[in-house]
C-alpha cells in the first residue's frame, strides 16, 4: 500500500519562481489536506478538499492555490515563491464516511532563496 | 472555539521513565481524539486514538487517559525508550475521518 505519496521530496526555488507540489493517495479517501510545518513548530492547514471539484481555505492560504480534479490527486501550487514559504509541506487524506482517520505523506521540503 | 492546547512544548526523560503529555480542548462536539507521532524527516503517523465513551485506552506501552468532564486527555508512554524520541501531536475532531484540530506538538527526548 502506497498510502499518500508526495513529490518531490526536496526542492530549492528562487524568489518569484512557481512550482506545483504533487500529492496522490490510493486509499479512495474523499477528504484531502495540505499542511505546512515550519522548523520546530506545529501543523498549519493551508487548504483542504472534501471531494473532487470542492476545495476550501484553511488557516494560511495566502500565496497558494489548489485544485482537485480527481479523488486521487490534490496538487498545491505556489505562484510567486517567497522566502516566507520555506517550510515542509505535508499532504494528508481521510474518509469520514468509513471513519478512516488522517494519513500523512512524508512531506516535501521546500527552500526558497 | 476549535482550539486544542498541548503541553509541555518539550520534554526530556531518562530511559524507563514515563513521559506524560497533556491536551485540553474546548469544543464539546469533538468525539475522536488521536495522537500522532512524528520522527524527523517523516510525516506524522497515527499512534493511538480514543473516543469519549471510555476513560482509558492502552496499546502496548502507550496509554491515553481521557477526562470528559474536564475536557482533557493525555498520553503516557510506559518504560520509555530512546526510540520513542519524536514529536507528538494530539488532535481532535467530530468523528474519525473529519478534519482534525491539532495541538501545537511536544518534542520528546528519551535519554539512554
Amino acid at each position: 500500500n502506497a498510502g499518500v505519496t508526495q513529490t518531490p521530496k526536496f526542492r530549492i526555488l528562487k524568489i518569484g519562481q512557481s512550482m506545483t507540489l504533487q500529492c496522490a493517495q490510493d486509499m479512495n479517501h474523499n477528504y484531502m489536506y495540505w499542511y505546512r510545518q515550519d522548523p520546530g513548530m506545529g501543523l498549519k492547514l493551508i487548504y483542504y478538499s472534501v471531494g473532487a471539484g470542492i476545495t476550501d481555505k484553511g488557516e494560511v492560504p495566502n500565496g497558494y492555490n489548489v485544485s482537485r480534479s480527481t479523488t486521487e490527486d490534490f496538487p498545491l501550487r505556489l505562484e510567486l515563491a517567497a522566502p516566507s514559504q520555506t517550510s515542509v509541506y505535508f499532504c494528508a487524506s481521510s474518509n469520514p464516511h468509513s471513519n478512516q482517520p488522517q494519513h500523512f505523506g512524508d512531506g516535501t521540503r521546500l527552500s526558497i532563496l | 472555539q476549535q482550539q486544542v492546547k498541548q503541553s509541555p512544548q518539550s520534554l526530556i526523560v531518562q530511559k524507563g521513565g514515563i513521559p506524560i503529555i497533556n491536551c485540553a480542548y474546548e469544543n464539546t462536539a469533538f468525539d475522536y481524539f488521536p495522537w500522532y507521532q512524528q520522527f524527523p524527516g517523516k510525516g506524522p503517523a497515527l499512534l493511538i486514538a480514543i473516543r469519549p465513551d471510555v476513560s482509558e485506552k492502552k496499546e502496548g506501552r502507550f496509554t491515553i487517559s481521557f477526562n470528559k468532564s474536564a475536557k482533557q486527555f493525555s498520553l503516557h508512554i510506559m518504560d520509555s525508550q530512546p526510540g520513542d524520541s519524536a514529536t507528538y501531536f494530539c488532535a481532535a475532531s467530530k468523528n474519525a475521518g473529519n478534519m482534525l484540530t491539532f495541538g501545537g506538538g511536544t518534542r520528546l527526548m528519551v535519554k539512554p
